[in-house]
């Protein structure tokens, strides 16, 4: 199976602040790669995919590029209901797998 | 407005078999656009796809869990359903299903349901 390696594990951050969250595939994956917003309790949200096609919906601060293995997904300003846990998903392949998870949190 | 909602049991005894099911509402599980999986997340850890139905009846599973998982659909019922046999307190999960097919990838999911924890214990 193809191993997502998401970066940082958690970071904090401030309302504003522009953020990078970073996904890396053990071999190239094309543009197969999906971003999800989970907030406890809660299932995970849809927020990219094709690696930067925004879901409709999700507003514009969020942006997400790359391409092969190396992928961000960018947040341009932090909003407060920005902070919860983000997960990278290559669906390039079968079985699909799921980045680590980055917890952003408030600083 | 596509909505999902898993039920089932929450607790199972070691060794017997877990069965959850999805019922779908505001879309039709049998459009022959969309596949149907169920991905499950141990309590405070990651996300692990188990599997998914295609309206035609085809399944794919993690090769990890192939040997003890299937995965049904009710078209007449709008449903579908995961069963997943000789589980382990390893199987302890909060169990989601989805939908899948956007964008044409099976594993792109748009719609979830809210989840449904499942506790392995005797």
């Amino acid at each position: 199976a193809i191993q997502v390696t998401q970066s940082p594990s958690s970071l904090s951050a401030s309302v504003g602040d522009r953020v990078t969250i970073t996904c890396r595939a053990s071999q190239g994956i094309r543009d197969d790669l999906v971003w999800y917003q989970q907030k406890p309790g809660k299932a995970p949200n849809l927020l990219i995919y094709g690696a930067s096609t925004l879901q409709s919906g999700v507003p514009s601060r969020f942006s997400g590029s790359g391409t092969g293995t190396d992928f961000t997904l960018t947040i341009s300003s932090l909003q407060p209901e920005d902070f919860a846990t983000y997960y990278c998903l290559q669906d390039y392949t079968y079985p699909p797998t799921f980045g680590q998870g980055t917890k952003l949190e408030i600083k | 407005q596509v909505q999902l909602q898993e039920s089932g049991p929450g607790l199972v005894k070691p060794s017997e078999t877990l069965s959850l099911t999805c019922t779908v509402s505001g879309g039709s599980v049998s459009s022959g656009t969309y596949y149907w999986s169920w991905i499950r997340q141990p309590p405070g850890k990651g996300l692990q796809w188990i599997g998914y139905i295609y309206d035609s009846g085809t399944t794919n599973y993690d090769p990890s869990l192939m040997s003890r998982v299937t995965i049904s659909l009710d078209t007449s019922k709008s449903h579908f359903s995961l069963k997943m046999r000789s589980v382990t307190a390893a199987d302890t999960a909060v169990y989601y299903c989805a939908r899948g097919g956007l964008n044409g990838k099976a594993t792109t999911f748009d719609y979830w349901g809210q989840g449904a924890l499942v506790t392995v214990s005797s």
